[in-house]
C-alpha cells in the first residue's frame, strides 16, 4: 500500500496555465509538507500544515497555494505558471512527537512539473 | 538562519568497504536529524532520525551519529553494496508540528562499485 501518494507522476502544461497537484496520505498523520526539488536536485520546504496552523516559506510566490480538504489531502495549486516553476514537487507527512508520533516524515514519489 | 552542508558531493567506493557520509550545521539548536536516500527518478526514502537528545541510531549496516554542539552527524554505511548507490540527503528539523518542515543539504552522491 502507497503511504504517501501524488497525482500526477508528470505535468507538462504551458506558461500562464493554473495546474493542480494532489496529495494524499493514509497513515494517519497530522502534519502535511510540499517541497520543490530544483533542477540541481536541492529540496527546500514550501508550505507545511496541520489542522493548527500552516506554515508557508516566504521565498514562495502567492501563485503557489496549498488546500487541504481533509486531513489526509494536502494539495498544492499553482496560477499562472512560469517557466521558474518547472521542478520536481514532492509532498510528505510526518506525525507530531506530542500526539504519539515520531516525526519522521514520509515522501510520496514527487511529480515532475514542466513549464513550456 | 539554518544550513545544511554535505561533504563530499560525490563518492565511489568498491564493494564491501565501509564508508562514512558528513553532514553538517550552522545552528545547533535542531529538533532533530533525518538521513533519506533518494534514488534517481524517484522519492525519498527515510533512513534514520535521530532526535536532538540522541547521539546516535542504528538500522541494519547504517549507523547514524549526532552531534549538536558542534554542529555535525555522520551516516556510517558498513560493508556497502551496489544497491547502496543513491544519493544521501541530510535534513534537520528545526520544530515540532507544522513548523517542522526540514533543511536539507545538497546530498552525497554514492557510487559503489562491483
Amino acid at each position: 500500500d502507497t503511504a504517501v501518494s501524488q497525482t500526477p507522476k508528470y505535468l507538462v502544461t504551458q506558461m500562464g496555465n493554473d495546474k493542480s497537484i494532489k496529495c494524499e496520505q493514509n497513515l494517519g498523520h497530522d502534519t502535511m509538507y510540499w517541497y520543490k526539488q530544483d533542477s540541481k536536485k536541492f529540496l527546500k520546504i514550501m508550505f507545511s500544515y496541520n489542522n493548527k496552523e500552516l506554515i508557508i516559506n516566504e521565498t514562495v510566490p502567492n501563485r503557489f497555494s496549498p488546500k487541504s480538504p481533509d486531513k489526509a489531502h494536502l494539495n498544492l495549486h499553482i496560477n499562472s505558471l512560469e517557466l521558474g516553476d518547472s521542478a520536481v514537487y514532492f509532498c510528505a507527512s510526518s506525525q507530531d512527537r506530542e500526539t504519539g508520533g515520531e516525526e519522521t516524515q514520509y515522501f510520496g514519489p514527487g511529480t515532475r512539473l514542466l513549464v513550456l | 538562519k539554518q544550513e545544511v552542508t554535505q561533504i563530499p558531493a560525490a563518492l565511489s567506493v568498491p564493494e564491501g568497504e565501509n564508508l562514512v557520509l558528513n553532514c553538517s550545521f550552522t545552528d545547533s539548536a535542531i529538533y532533530n536529524l533525518q538521513w533519506f536516500r533518494q534514488d534517481p527518478g524517484k522519492g525519498l526514502t527515510s533512513l534514520l532520525l535521530i532526535q536532538s537528545s540522541q547521539r546516535e541510531q542504528t538500522s541494519g549496516r547504517l549507523n547514524a551519529s549526532l552531534d549538536k554542539s558542534s554542529g555535525r552527524s555522520t551516516l556510517y554505511i558498513a560493508a556497502s553494496q551496489p544497491g547502496d548507490s543513491a544519493t544521501y540527503l541530510c535534513a534537520v528539523g528545526l520544530s515540532t508540528g507544522s513548523q517542522g518542515n526540514l533543511i536539507f543539504g545538497k546530498g552525497t552522491k554514492l557510487s559503489v562499485k562491483p
